[in-house]
């Protein structure tokens, strides 16, 4: 298993440019999520899927859109880039939170983004 | 609304001195508890969880924690330091109104001296 898998590992964006973040898991989670990694601010949730066609908002989802056609794939998309969405991203994913086991979310290795 | 505290910013130890991470939260019900560590350059990994059951939770690479209600605390301990384990810890809590929403810490560092 390749676990979470993220691409592209880096970008650089000029202001206003957009661009989408992939994000594939092929361990058949059906939930998974966005965050962001800003220094000594910890993780922030930007949205999450609890499964094919579902998703909803996290904390700091303004700036962001998202979809979830398939189980394995959760993209995040950028619209008009700016500076506060300098960071870095990782993308997530596990079975129901609920379960009493196996519920922990598998992180893939991240997307350094900056926007100049 | 859920929040975790991780009240240092990092943790200095000595290569087999016991080491502890600090970890409070706030969580209206029972609280999920999570322990991830982040090398440099990588994703979160795993560590360790509270759910259910006993309160001294055994995981990873001999790391522990120990779910103490009345503090609301879920502190990481490790008897015996590695210089490998130094990294950066989060200690996680799962909203009880939303299975997909979790609060992170800000996160510790920790430096393992020879």
């Amino acid at each position: 298993n390749a676990g979470v898998t993220q691409t592209p590992k880096f970008r650089i964006l000029k202001i206003g440019q957009s661009m989408t973040l992939q994000c594939t898991q092929d361990m058949n989670h059906n939930y998974m999520y966005w965050y962001r990694q800003d220094p000594g601010m910890g993780l922030k949730l930007i949205y999450y899927s609890v499964g094919a066609g579902i998703t909803d908002k996290g904390e700091v989802p303004n700036g962001y859109n998202v979809s979830r056609s398939t189980t394995e794939d959760f993209p995040l998309r950028l619209e008009l880039a700016a500076p506060s969405q300098t960071s870095v991203y990782f993308c997530a994913s596990s079975y129901h939170p609920g379960l009493a086991d196996y519920n922990e979310q598998f992180f893939g290795p991240g997307t350094r983004l900056t926007v100049l | 609304a859920q929040s975790v505290a991780q009240p240092e910013d990092q943790v200095n130890v000595a290569e087999g001195n016991p080491l502890t991470v600090k970890c409070t939260y706030s969580v209206s019900g029972n609280p999920y508890l999570f322990w991830y560590v982040q090398y440099p350059n990588r994703g979160l990994q795993f560590l360790l969880k509270y759910i259910t059951g006993d309160n001294l939770v055994k995981g990873s690479y001999g790391f522990e924690a120990e779910f103490n209600k009345s503090q609301t605390s879920f502190h990481l301990k490790k008897p015996s330091a590695l210089v490998s384990d130094s990294a950066l810890y989060f200690c996680a809590v799962r909203e009880s109104d939303s299975w997909g929403k979790f609060q992170f810490g800000a996160g510790t560092q920790v430096v393992v001296t020879p």
